[in-house]
């Protein structure tokens, strides 16, 4: 099974909303980092928040990190339809040779 | 820097041919990774390069894949023969090291009919 996995799947929310997704992993990490993929594209690197680290704000995000339930989430306040994306977790993992490993996404829908 | 670039963006090939994508990192960056995504199977790790070297390539579906990666500034992935079920969207990233933020390129979509 996947190291990080969003919840919700997807998320449809109204312009102005906050919008709010959550990873779960599984082992321990160094670090945790947030993607945006939009339709067609790369993904672009969001923040990387470190194990000891709880929260970490940049822009209208906000990430938080609870490493004793093994849970980070990403809150994206005042969305925009520009916000409309594919998000991702990712965490290095050891098991891997500290290679990121990148959950299923959470498909976020902001409506205008 | 121009980001990472790929090439060729968009690929149509009939099954049987040999197909290579190619990859060009950012600049200083040392470690490089091919990854694939479909609908199905979500974003794969195919392989990855440390200073040039291939570290790890468990994640390579079989020996019809193939990565090279001959200078700090250029990568291949190569697949011979492609398969229909190769299809998919192919992605290079560079970074500093595993642990860092992954820089993408945009993609190559490859469809093999």
């Amino acid at each position: 099974s996947q190291q990080g996995e969003e919840d919700p799947q997807a998320l449809s929310i109204q312009e102005g909303e906050n919008a709010t997704m959550n990873c779960s992993y599984k082992t321990s990490i160094n670090n945790l980092q947030w993607y945006r993929q939009n339709s067609g594209r790369g993904l672009v690197h969001l923040i990387l928040i470190r194990s000891n680290e709880r929260e970490k704000h940049s822009g209208r995000l906000r990430v938080t990190l609870d490493t004793s339930k093994k849970s980070s989430s990403l809150l994206i306040t005042a969305s925009r339809a520009a916000d409309t994306a594919s998000y991702f977790c990712a965490t290095p993992t050891k098991d891997a040779g500290n290679m990121l490993t990148f959950g299923g996404g959470t498909r976020l829908m902001v409506k205008p | 820097d121009a980001g990472v670039i790929q090439s060729p963006r968009h690929e149509v090939t009939e099954m049987g041919q040999e197909v290579t994508l190619r990859c060009k990192p950012i600049s200083g960056h040392n470690s490089l990774f091919w990854y694939r995504q479909t609908m199905m199977r979500g974003l794969e790790l195919l392989i990855y390069f440390n200073n040039n070297v291939p570290i790890d390539d468990s994640g390579m579906p079989e020996d019809r894949f193939s990565a090279k990666m001959p200078n700090a500034s250029f990568s291949t992935l190569k697949i011979q023969p492609s398969e229909p079920r190769d299809s998919a969207v192919y992605f290079c990233a560079s970074s500093f090291g595993t642990f860092y933020e992954q820089y993408f390129g945009p993609g190559t979509r490859l469809t093999v009919t």
